[in-house]
């Protein structure tokens, strides 16, 4: 079955850069997306495509990709950006949407 | 673009509940709407997609059967109908949209089942 893979928790000092990742195998031939959720909230986009912005969204935060890991980077980190951050990506071979299974990001 | 989720509660294991969510402010053409759950405490688990024209259609292997997904045309509002409701489908369920091939852009506020043995 398709699965991403995602450490359930990073902790970060403000100021720091947080890294999430997102494994897979050969998963830099995917496309990606992230989602960051807020305590009791609907997910929001925060990258998709890899590495590209919705408008509204900071440059702290951005996307890449390589080999079996997806990476989320979150520079300058805020208290604000202290919430669960999930990878997706579309299963061309089930039609499906998957979820990875979310990390939570602590800002010490 | 505004998502209005209605129709969570408590039910008991066995029986049925369908969840509602009104769509405005959208462009349907080239627009899917998705039913996603997320477990107390866990990560996020997508369900279903529909077209507003059912020409697009998927539904995760695993409620195939109990779920089904559809839409009014004249409601705007799209439906989660679950059956045989089971105690681990007790979660938050939400609707999105997206564009074909997009990820999600829009999501409503979500709903809480509970589903009690």
């Amino acid at each position: 079955s398709y699965v991403l893979t995602q450490a359930p928790s990073v902790s970060v000092a403000p100021g720091e850069t947080a890294s999430i990742s997102c494994v897979r195998n050969n998963i830099e031939s995917e496309i990606v997306h992230w989602y960051q959720q807020q305590p009791g909230q609907a997910p929001v986009l925060v990258i998709f495509n890899n590495n590209d912005r919705p408008s509204g969204i900071p440059a702290r935060f951005s996307g890449s990709s390589f080999d079996n890991t997806a990476t989320l980077t979150i520079s300058r980190v805020e208290a604000g950006d202290e919430a669960d951050y999930y990878c997706q990506v579309w299963d061309f071979n089930r039609d499906y949407w998957v979820f990875g299974g979310g990390t939570k990001l602590t800002v010490l | 673009v505004q998502l209005v989720q209605s129709g969570g509660g408590v039910v008991q294991a066995g029986r049925s509940l369908r969840l509602s969510c009104s769509a405005s402010g959208i462009n349907f053409n080239d627009y899917l709407l998705h039913w996603v759950r997320q477990t107390p405490g866990k990560g996020l688990d997508w369900l279903a997609l529909l077209s507003y024209d059912e020409s697009s259609r998927s539904v995760k292997d695993s409620v195939i059967g109990r779920f089904t997904i559809s839409w009014d045309n004249f409601k705007n509002t799209l439906y989660l109908q679950m059956n045989s409701l089971e105690v681990d489908d007790t979660a938050l369920y939400f609707c999105a949209g997206s564009r074909q091939g997009a990820p999600f852009d829009n999501w409503g506020q979500g709903t809480l089942v509970t589903v009690s043995s």
